[in-house]
């Protein structure tokens, strides 16, 4: 059982609706991320936050509009994507810091998105 | 920058052969190094980790060694089963950066046949 729990697991939307993945975690962890992954790729990072705070944005469409509610919630609000946009979301969470580069990410199973 | 090296696959194997998977990587300073498998249609598991030079990792019967001097980290199984079938990446974390986030190599699909 994974400890990052993402919701929905799959998801199709057409380009013109606005959806939302959810991604929760109760490890303590003060580090969130989102990453996509194409089919036989590995995954990319989207976004990290760090204490609530967004600290890296791998220049990321605006169509992708992340936020963190509190240290336990990740979201990704979505708007306007394009086909391109299908594709495995997946979450993580680790402990930030220097003394805890050590510690690994924990994913969750992620959301199968399907843009039509 | 920071980049991972992994074998191309896919690697196919009959059920009780020996696995290895090479992967090699660049970064600056020490890195902490990582494989994670990846089961179709979840998410990634982390298998094990090292992190720090001649290191071992080991978990559920994989094993992987931090070679500083040859910058690798391949992964090694004495014998496989069909239920290793998955794809596996090797990643590291490079503190010198100040990334959060893990550099992966393009994952290697091992295919077990009975």
């Amino acid at each position: 059982d994974t400890e990052v729990t993402q919701t929905p697991k799959h998801l199709v939307m057409g380009m013109t609706n606005k959806k939302s993945l959810k991604c929760e975690q109760h490890m303590g962890h003060r580090a969130m991320y989102w990453y996509k992954q194409k089919a036989k790729k590995p995954p990319e990072l989207m976004f990290v936050y760090s204490y609530e705070k967004l600290s890296i944005n791998e220049s990321v469409p605006s169509r992708f509009s992340p936020e963190c509610p509190n240290s336990s919630l990740l979201n990704l609000h979505l708007h306007a994507l394009q086909p391109e946009d299908s594709a495995l979301y997946l979450c993580a969470s680790s402990q930030p810091g220097q003394g805890t580069l050590n510690q690994p990410q924990h994913f969750g199973d992620g959301t199968r998105l399907s843009i039509l | 920058g920071d980049s991972v090296t992994q074998m191309e696959g896919p690697v196919t194997l009959s059920e009780e052969a020996f696995l290895t998977i090479n992967c090699t990587y660049t970064a600056t300073g020490y890195p902490s190094l990582f494989w994670y498998v990846q089961y179709p249609g979840e998410g990634l598991q982390l298998l094990l980790k090292a992190t720090k030079a001649d290191d071992k990792g080991s978990n559920k019967g994989f094993e992987a060694t931090y070679r500083k001097e040859t910058t690798s980290f391949h992964l090694e199984k004495g014998s496989v089963q069909v239920s290793d079938s998955a794809v596996y990446f090797c990643a590291l974390r490079s503190p010198d950066t100040g990334r959060r986030a893990l550099t992966f190599g393009s994952g290697t699909r091992l295919q077990v046949q009975p």
